[in-house]
């Protein structure tokens, strides 16, 4: 059964970068033609969509977030990676990897359980 | 963007009850080619990611109770608990997958009353 766990820093300093990664267990990222995503929720609020990245690397971003952005996959270590600079204490949220489907215009399924990040000094 | 509105933002419903969440797009999610409304529902219990309940507007994912079900087409959506149970108790989004960026309603918080 596909799983998906994401790590990094549970605290960023504000204009700094956000870096997680997401680990892919029970499959392959290369082996499939699948798209993988983040998607964040801040405390008590609603969900937003990072952006989503193929197997190949081809990416979509949301465009409010696109100049500060990075999406990448680490085949090698069957991992997805989200870099995010200059946040802001706005930023603070649960960060979700997701998995999508073999065309970017699909639903997500499964998630990862999320990891909080707080952005303060 | 796409912009998605849910009603009701919360709703209590008594056990055993129908409950339905409506779910509006700003323009149709219906792709003509295929007849396919790119919507989906996802149900988010407290401290948990949310889980896939039904796609393509309308399919069950498997495992899903078949109390869940999901209507509509173009712009308007609905999902329906058919008879709530305890464990339904949750938020509920909807989101598009339309085109990008992919964007959710704000959530429908269910309760039992």
């Amino acid at each position: 059964q596909l799983q998906l766990q994401e790590s990094g820093p549970g605290v960023v300093k504000p204009s700094e970068t956000l870096s997680l990664t997401c680990t892919v267990s029970g499959g392959s990222i290369s082996s499939s033609s699948y798209y993988w995503g983040w998607i964040r929720q801040p405390p008590g609020k609603g969900l937003e969509w990072i952006g989503s990245i193929s197997y190949g690397g081809s990416t979509y971003y949301n465009p409010s977030l696109k100049s500060r952005v990075t999406i990448s996959v680490d085949t090698s270590k069957n991992q997805l990676s989200l870099k995010m600079s200059s946040v802001t204490a706005a930023e603070t949220a649960v960060y979700y990897c997701v998995k999508g489907g073999n065309s970017v215009f699909n639903w997500f399924d499964p998630w990862g359980q999320g990891t909080l990040v707080i952005v303060s000094s | 963007d796409i912009v998605m509105t849910q009603s009701p933002d919360s709703l209590a419903v008594s056990l055993g009850e129908r409950a339905t969440i409506n779910c509006k797009s700003s323009q149709s999610v219906l792709y003509t080619s295929n007849n396919k409304n790119y919507l989906v529902w996802y149900q988010q219990k407290p401290g948990q990611p949310p889980k896939l309940l039904i796609y393509w507007a309308s399919t069950r994912e498997s495992g899903v109770p078949d109390r869940f079900s999901g209507s509509g087409s173009g712009t308007d959506f609905t999902l329906t608990i058919s008879s709530l149970q305890p464990e339904d108790v949750a938020v509920y989004y909807c989101q598009q997958y339309y085109s990008t960026p992919f964007t959710f309603g704000q959530g429908t918080k269910l309760q039992i009353k």
